[in-house]
């Protein structure tokens, strides 16, 4: 089945640092989604990337297919970033499915 | 724009006993909807897969006699927790798409099984 594994488990910054997330799948997707989990546990949906670069505001992701990774950057990283961080990679055949990543746990101290 | 309504946020059930989670989709149609469990310390797992048109796909170690889904329109899925153990225990996520694009997830509910 699909693996998805995500680097590093956990992250602590200081405030203002850039952090890098990578995510690594083992099959070939049609898409990939990063979210960021509340500590609520609701998810916020960042990114919905197909291929290449899209970036909003101090966040870009990347994904290139055909190395199977995709990567998250964060730049200037506040303490409001703090949180779990899961990229989705969306397999297709019948159905569409999203996969989870293992996760990637931040904390930007003051 | 689209947003997706769980129900309820949060609920306590006696184990052994069936409790049922409901999932909305506003403003879009929701042609397939996934049901997913993020038990404590783990990421989340894909529990089925219900696409419109087609029968309910249920992953590994998850099954149809466990977790009955369904999905009787394009705007609403409900999913049942049978006979809740405490390894039942977590937070159910509903995520609905239309076709192949971005899958939008509700605030999910969480169960507690005593």
């Amino acid at each position: 089945g699909q693996q998805v594994q995500q680097s590093p488990a956990s992250l602590v910054l200081q405030e203002g640092e850039n952090a890098e997330l990578q995510c690594n799948f083992s099959t070939s997707l049609n898409s990939m989604q990063w979210f960021y989990q509340r500590p609520g546990g609701s998810l916020v949906s960042l990114f919905y990337n197909p291929s290449g670069t899209k970036q909003s505001g101090r966040l870009t992701s990347t994904t290139v297919i055909k190395e199977r990774r995709s990567s998250l950057h964060i730049s200037s990283s506040q303490t409001t970033d703090s949180g779990t961080y899961l990229c989705a990679p969306l397999y297709g055949g019948s159905g569409n499915k999203l996969i989870f990543g293992t996760g990637t746990l931040l904390s930007v101290k003051p | 724009g689209a947003l997706v309504y769980q129900y309820p946020r949060r609920t306590i059930c006696k184990s052994g006993t069936s409790m049922r989670m409901e999932c909305q989709a506003v403003g879009f149609q929701a042609t397939s909807v996934a049901w997913y469990r993020q038990s404590p310390q783990k990421t989340f797992e894909l529990i089925a897969l219900s696409t419109v048109n087609s029968a309910i796909k249920y992953e590994q170690n998850f099954t149809q006699e466990k977790f009955p889904i369904s999905h009787p329109n394009l705007s609403f899925s409900s999913m049942t927790v049978l006979n809740a153990y405490l390894e039942d225990r977590g937070l159910y996520l509903c995520g609905a798409r239309t076709g192949g694009r971005e899958q939008y997830f509700g605030p999910g509910t969480r169960l507690t099984v005593l």
